[in-house]
C-alpha cells in the first residue's frame, strides 16, 4: 500500500509570496493533519482535517490555511510568506481522528529568501 | 490543551549503553502515548506506542513505561547501536477521537560507536 506523498519535495520562494502544498493520504485515511518542523521546536501542530472539514486548528496566524478534498487530498497555503516561515513541513494520514499511530510524508521543504 | 515536554533535548551515548528519553503530559485524560523516530533527512516512523491500561511495553530492544499517577512516560533503548541515532520523539492524545496527536520538542540521541 502506497505510504502518504507530499509534493513539491523542496521549494525555494520570496518574501511576500504565496505556496500551496500537497499531501496524498494512504488509500482510505480520512484524517489528515499538518506540522510545521522546525530545529529546536519540534513538530508544532498546524490544522486537521476530516472529511473534509477541518476539525482542529493549532495556534498560527491566518497566514496559514488549508483544504481537504473528497478524496481526502490535501493542500496547506501558506500567504504573503515571511522568512520565519522557512521550515519542513509535514502532514500525517491516520485512519481516524486522534488516539492513533499517525503516518507521515516525507514532507516539504520550504525555503523563504 | 494538552502540553508535553521532553528531556533531554539531546543526548549522547556509548555504544552499547541504554538511553532514556522522558516526557511529562498535562491532559490526564491522555490515553494514547506515541515515540516516533526521525533519522536524517526521513520522515518520522512509529516505533513504539503504549496505551494507558498497561504499564509498560516492550520490543525487542525498546520499552516504553507509563506512570499515570505521575503523568510522564519514558522511552528506554538497551544496547544502543549506531543506527538508533536519530531524533525521537513522543507525543499524547486524549481519547475523544477530534484531538489531534501533541508532540515534544524532541531528543536528539547520538550513539558514539
Amino acid at each position: 500500500k502506497a505510504g502518504v506523498t507530499q509534493t513539491p519535495r523542496y521549494l525555494i520562494k520570496t518574501r511576500g509570496q504565496q505556496v500551496t502544498l500537497s499531501c496524498s493520504p494512504i488509500s482510505g485515511h480520512r484524517s489528515v493533519s499538518w506540522y510545521q518542523q522546525t530545529p529546536g521546536q519540534g513538530l508544532q501542530f498546524l490544522f486537521e482535517y476530516f472529511s473534509e472539514t477541518q476539525r482542529n486548528k493549532g495556534n498560527f496566524p491566518g497566514r496559514f490555511s488549508g483544504r481537504q478534498f473528497s478524496n481526502s487530498r490535501s493542500e496547506m497555503n501558506v500567504s504573503t510568506l515571511e522568512l520565519g516561515d522557512s521550515a519542513l513541513y509535514l502532514c500525517a494520514s491516520s485512519d481516524r481522528q486522534g488516539n492513533t499511530e499517525a503516518f507521515f510524508g516525507q514532507g516539504t521543504r520550504l525555503t523563504v529568501v | 490543551g494538552e502540553n508535553v515536554e521532553q528531556h533531554p533535548s539531546t543526548l549522547s551515548v556509548q555504544e552499547g549503553d541504554s538511553a532514556v528519553i522522558k516526557c511529562t503530559y498535562s491532559d490526564s485524560a491522555s490515553n494514547y502515548f506515541p515515540w516516533y523516530k526521525q533519522e536524517l533527512g526521513k520522515r518520522p516512523q512509529l516505533i513504539i506506542d503504549i496505551r494507558s491500561n498497561v504499564g509498560e511495553k516492550k520490543d525487542q530492544r525498546i520499552a516504553v513505561t507509563l506512570n499515570k499517577t505521575a503523568k510522564h512516560f519514558s522511552l528506554h533503548i538497551t544496547e544502543t547501536q549506531p543506527e538508533d541515532s536519530a531524533v525521537y520523539f513522543c507525543a499524547a492524545s486524549p481519547p475523544w477521537g477530534n484531538t489531534p496527536l501533541v508532540f515534544g520538542k524532541g531528543t536528539r540521541l547520538s550513539v558514539i560507536a
